[in-house]
């Protein structure tokens, strides 16, 4: 089946701890996206890629990183300088970025304790 | 800056009745703007998506139009059933980038 998978779907942190989020896609997409969504709230863009071994932040991209080595993988690292970062975490994927539909993973609910 | 407005944001309706949600949207130049629906807990899934260029278009129940000049979009969705209770969101494409909307929750009730 082609699709986006995302893991963990909850994760837990203690705070000053980074943690990474792992995103894949089969559907051989060139972009993909981070987004955070906060409850009441549309989602916000942290970084995306529109080819491998490229990226680019978005409009809340301090206290995270990301990497795209493989076009199939973009995997999302909070940092220890993100203040709030208890959230629900999405990625996304498409052909272009921008122009097309973008398929969402299944999305990873991070909780600071 | 793009910014992007849906209203309502919450709706209660009973099972059968047509509805539409609103989208707004404050610079026109866009490349094409999406609706997703979003269940509780889940990732989103693409309804529609309407090129700049075009008008409108449709998905078995479900109508989106675009209105570019006005900055306005509109998801209507017809004979609504309790299985389309979700948060519909809607997106404008930019060059590279897609800006949502903070969605309008919809409860279908029978």
């Amino acid at each position: 089946d082609g699709g986006i998978t995302q893991s963990p779907k909850y994760l837990f942190r203690k705070e000053g701890q980074n943690v990474t989020l792992s995103c894949e896609q089969n559907l051989n997409h060139d972009a993909m996206y981070w987004y955070r969504q906060d409850p009441g709230q549309g989602l916000r863009l942290i970084y995306y890629s529109q080819i491998v071994n490229d990226f680019q932040k978005g409009d809340i991209a301090e206290g995270y990183s990301v990497s795209r080595e493989k076009k199939e993988s973009f995997p999302l690292t909070v940092t220890s300088a993100q203040k709030n970062p208890t959230a629900f975490y999405l990625c996304a994927s498409s052909t272009a970025a921008g122009t097309d539909t973008q398929y969402f993973g299944p999305g990873t609910r991070l909780t600071v304790l | 800056k793009q910014e992007v407005t849906q209203i309502p944001a919450a709706l209660s309706v009973p099972e059968g009745e047509n509805l539409v949600l609103n989208c707004s949207f404050t610079d026109s130049a866009i490349y094409n703007l999406q609706w997703f629906r979003q269940d509780p807990g889940k990732g989103l899934t693409s309804l529609l998506l309407i090129q700049s260029s075009q008008r409108e278009q449709t998905s078995g129940r479900l109508n989106a139009s675009l209105d570019k000049s006005s900055g306005r979009s509109t998801l209507y969705i017809a004979a609504s059933q309790p299985g389309d209770s979700a948060t519909y969101l809607c997106a404008v494409g930019g060059a590279d980038k897609l800006i949502f909307g903070t969605g309008t929750r919809l409860q279908v009730f029978p």
